[in-house]
């Protein structure tokens, strides 16, 4: 029992490029999110989905692309990387209804 | 929207009592959490408040006021492996996804 996956752990990219962030889960769970923190600023809601098939935006949600095909896999596409999307992102699951939300390690992305 | 307030950072002694406050302002009240997050690590659960009143589980406890949008988390017989980040966050309800929306996290630094 994994709990939740993130891929990479780390990643340094060229203003640009784009690339997608892995996020899978073995519990089961409806609810899956993206969070990015900055130093100071908490998590931040970029999206989230409450079921295969259903996603939708949290409060930064732009230069990001979500989509939820199947239960367990919830990946994140930065379009075309820009120094502010420099940041420690963050999926998290949780089952419905969501008392507890289990969070993956973190990707730690350096946009240069 | 959500508008959620926790002081920045706190220091205590080891073996002494720490109470970290949370306001919120949130269109929509599904549940408040706290959680715990060491440097450079994801964040863990500690508790879930839905009811008035407090939790109480081992060292740490947990008290809600829905009428006046509040919350603490009591912090009891520190040590030093309690200093940590501790993020306060409201879920709204259904009809909003269920979203988690943290406040920005009070740094709580325990000294010997």
């Amino acid at each position: 029992n994994a709990g939740v996956t993130q891929t990479p752990k780390f990643q340094v990219l060229k203003t640009g490029q784009s690339m997608t962030l892995q996020c899978a889960q073995d519990m089961n769970h409806e609810y899956m999110s993206w969070y990015r923190q900055d130093p100071g600023m908490g998590l931040r809601l970029i999206h989230y989905s409450v079921g295969a098939g259903i996603t939708d935006q949290g409060e930064v949600p732009n230069g990001y692309n979500v989509s939820r095909s199947t239960t367990e896999d919830f990946p994140l596409r930065l379009l075309s990387a820009a120094p502010s999307q420099t940041s420690v992102y963050f999926c998290a699951s949780s089952p419905d209804p969501p008392l507890g939300y289990t969070f993956g390690s973190g990707t730690r992305l350096t946009v240069v | 929207g959500q508008n959620i307030d926790q002081p920045t950072e706190m220091t205590a002694t080891e073996g002494a009592i720490v109470q970290i406050n949370c306001t919120y302002q949130t269109s929509g009240f599904n549940g408040l959490f706290w959680y715990q997050q060491h440097a450079g690590e994801a964040p863990t659960f500690l508790s879930y408040n839905v009811l008035d009143g407090l939790e109480e589980k081992g060292r740490f406890s947990s008290f809600l006021s829905r009428s006046k949008g509040y919350s603490y988390l009591l912090l009891k017989e520190l040590q030093m492996k309690d200093s940590a980040s501790y993020l306060c966050a409201v879920r709204g309800g259904k009809a909003a996804g269920n979203k988690l929306t943290f406040g920005g996290g009070t740094r709580v630094l325990v000294k010997p």
